[in-house]
């Protein structure tokens, strides 16, 4: 099983501020990996596909970089409705796993 | 629009079963691999299990292997997880989520909550 290591476990930042994610595999996932936002009571959003890719929809202060073991999500300047917690998941192969989560709070 | 609505939730005696079942609508359902994710309170994602568009071919998280099954009717629009001999860990809301063209989870239902206690 590929364990996806999320780093920090809480951000906290102020709107406006950068807000710099990382995702670690513990072996290599090639770009097969994915960005979910989820708010308070909600479902998970996908955000980010094939490690770089925004989905439809997702504004551009949203990017993803990486490739192999290592992965970041970038929010360029947080937006109030951009506090929430943020997965990573792969799907490199079976069973697909996601990372523990990065909780991005209003400081 | 795409929609998933999940249903069947609720509080169930260790041990014992129950069938969750997510309605879809909005998109050709046959042609979509579906998948059940989980979230235990207060926790992270995990997955559950996956399957094929065709129902030809499934696969599970290994914490739900031999216990859960994974099942579909493209006839009526529907997924469904049967859960059997449900334990306490396996307290969480359930998700069903459609396997994108891309591979990736592209679209959630709500969620249904199973709570396991004696």
């Amino acid at each position: 099983e590929i364990v996806l290591t999320q780093s920090p476990a809480t951000l906290s930042l102020s709107p406006g501020e950068r807000a710099t994610l990382s995702c670690r595999a513990s072996e290599s996932v090639s770009n097969l990996l994915a960005w979910y936002q989820q708010k308070p009571g909600q479902a998970p959003r996908l955000l980010i596909n094939d490690a770089s890719k925004r989905d439809t929809g997702v504004p551009a202060r949203f990017r993803g970089s990486g490739s192999g073991t290592d992965f970041t999500l970038t929010i360029s300047s947080l937006e109030p409705e951009d506090f929430a917690v943020y997965y990573c998941q792969h799907r490199s192969n079976w069973p697909l796993t996601f990372g523990g989560g990065t909780k991005v709070e209003i400081k | 629009q795409v929609q998933l609505v999940e249903s069947g939730g609720g509080v169930v005696q260790p041990g014992r079963s129950l069938t969750l079942s997510c309605a879809a609508s909005g998109f050709t359902f046959r042609s979509f691999g579906m998948h059940w994710v989980r979230q235990a309170p207060g926790k992270g994602l995990e997955w559950v299990a996956m399957i094929w568009p065709d129902g030809s071919n499934k696969n599970y998280g290994d914490s739900v292997k031999g216990r859960f099954t994974i099942s579909r009717d493209n006839s009526k629009n529907m997924l469904y997880l049967q859960l059997n001999s449900l334990r306490v860990e396996d307290t969480a809301v359930y998700y069903c989520a459609r396997e994108g063209y891309e591979g990736w989870f592209d679209t959630w239902g709500q969620g249904t909550p199973v709570t396991v206690s004696s």
